[in-house]
């Protein structure tokens, strides 16, 4: 089966750094996403990997590992904003999205 | 420009009544879908189209039917409905599948069926 595996739950403190983890096991691989989703509202895209490497989009960085179907997104100077979930999701064989759980960030002051 | 606008926003149904929940989007995109999300869990898809006049299941089709009559309408039909069809639904479209094309969401409707 395909999974996609996050942290349910990280707290972390405003002005620090968080990294939060996705680790994967599709049918194929045509990329991976990072989507924050605020309390209450939509999803909307953060970042796009489809190469190993890092992709920098200012205080946001996102990691990807084909090899070990790894992920990571990095969040520089946390703002009290930044508390959402973070989704993870990945492109199969077939281009469907297959989702994690997600993970729900608490900003701390 | 509006993006995807999803109604009604919340609804409150009896187990057995029937209901649509729209979707349009003013991007011309081609790829439409529709997803329901659960606590503790990702977002399931339901069901999704390509263009006009095509349409596949997804992950989760039962009790759900759609049909995409324009490429701006994509409107998800509950049948005969059932508690376990209490969730979020969110309406998605993109330009195609394939590449770095990412989705945009609709708003979302809160459905809950007592």
């Amino acid at each position: 089966g395909q999974n996609i595996d996050q942290p349910t739950e990280m707290t972390a403190t405003e002005g620090a750094i968080v990294q939060i983890n996705c680790t994967y096991q599709t049918s194929g691989f045509n990329g991976l996403f990072w989507y924050q989703q605020h309390a209450g509202e939509a999803p909307t895209f953060l970042s796009y990997n489809v190469l190993d490497g890092l992709e920098e989009k200012g205080r946001f960085s996102s990691f990807l590992s084909r090899s070990k179907g790894y992920s990571y997104l990095l969040l520089k100077e946390l703002q009290m904003k930044d508390s959402a979930s973070y989704l993870c999701a990945v492109k199969d064989s077939n281009y469907q999205l297959i989702w994690g759980a997600g993970t729900k960030l608490i900003i701390k002051p | 420009n509006a993006g995807v606008t999803q109604t009604p926003k919340f609804q409150v149904l009896k187990t057995g009544q029937s209901m649509t929940l729209q979707c349009a989007q003013d991007m011309n995109h081609e790829y439409m879908s529709w997803y329901r999300q659960d606590p503790g869990m990702g977002l399931r898809l339901i069901h999704y189209s390509v263009g006009a006049g095509i349409t596949d299941q997804g992950e989760v089709p039962n009790g759900y039917n759609v049909s995409r009559s324009t490429t701006e309408d994509f409107p998800l039909r509950l049948l005969s409905a059932a508690p376990s069809q209490t969730s979020v639904y969110f309406c998605a479209s993109s330009g195609e599948l394939s590449g770095a094309n990412v989705l945009t969401f609709g708003a979302g409707s809160r459905l809950t069926v007592l």
